[in-house]
């Protein structure tokens, strides 16, 4: 069985940057596509990247320059770096397995993240 | 990119079909036959329920199926129960590596 669990700060302050962690279990994280979503409150989804195993990363080209994934194989776990943040990007942030076509396949549970000081 | 146009809200009764459109351009919708719903309750993480247009996961009833016209995908949910009330999203791959999901579609079981 398939599980992903998102970690990381709940709060981060304007400007900073948000950290989170993905770690996956039941599956190889060289088995799909590692994907990055997130839902303001009360909004739609919104597609922020993927990464692969071998390190290749997609990005929104609206966050392009603000966001940074990486991938440790030896964790089972995939990361987002999102700099310099401001309120808009208060959200829930999901992890999801995908397929190359973008299929979000398993989902976790989303974790909160609020910016704000 | 833009995000693809759903109606805010659908409604029908237990045993009915709504139907939900989703359009966008050629460059996703249209040129492209990787398209995905996913039925999101509140409070929890959407779930995949249609891929590839017409494709459904393991576990997903037939009740729901996909299809796509053109720049259109849809998605018809058949004899509506009360569990089928949740907010839908499609997604589409946009070309060039980058994908794009629905504004979303609230359902309502009158």
């Amino acid at each position: 069985q398939v599980q992903l669990q998102e970690s990381g700060p709940g709060l981060v302050k304007p400007s900073e940057t948000l950290s989170l962690t993905c770690t996956v279990s039941g599956v190889s994280i060289s088995s799909y596509y590692w994907s990055w979503i997130r839902q303001p409150a009360g909004k739609g989804l919104e597609w922020i990247g993927r990464i692969y195993t071998s390190g290749n990363t997609n990005y929104n080209p609206s966050l392009k320059s603000r966001v940074t994934m990486s991938v440790n194989t030896s964790k089972n776990q995939f990361s987002l770096k999102l700099s310099s943040v401001t309120a808009a990007d208060t959200a829930v942030y999901f992890c999801a397995s995908s397929t190359a076509w973008g299929v979000a396949i398993h989902w976790g549970q989303g974790t909160l993240v609020t910016v704000s000081s | 990119q833009s995000a693809l146009t759903q109606p805010p809200s659908a409604s029908g009764s237990p045993g009915q079909s709504v139907t939900i459109s989703c359009t966008g351009t050629s460059s996703d919708v249209g040129g492209y036959n990787y398209v995905s719903w996913y039925q999101q309750h509140p409070g929890k993480a959407p779930k995949l329920i249609i891929f590839d247009v017409t494709k459904r996961p393991s576990g997903v009833p037939d009740r729901f199926s996909g299809s796509k016209s053109g720049n259109t995908a849809s998605l018809t949910v058949s004899g509506l129960q009360a569990e089928d009330e949740a907010d839908y999203y499609c997604s589409s791959y946009a070309g060039s590596n980058n994908f794009v999901f629905g504004t979303g579609t609230k359902v309502t079981v009158l």
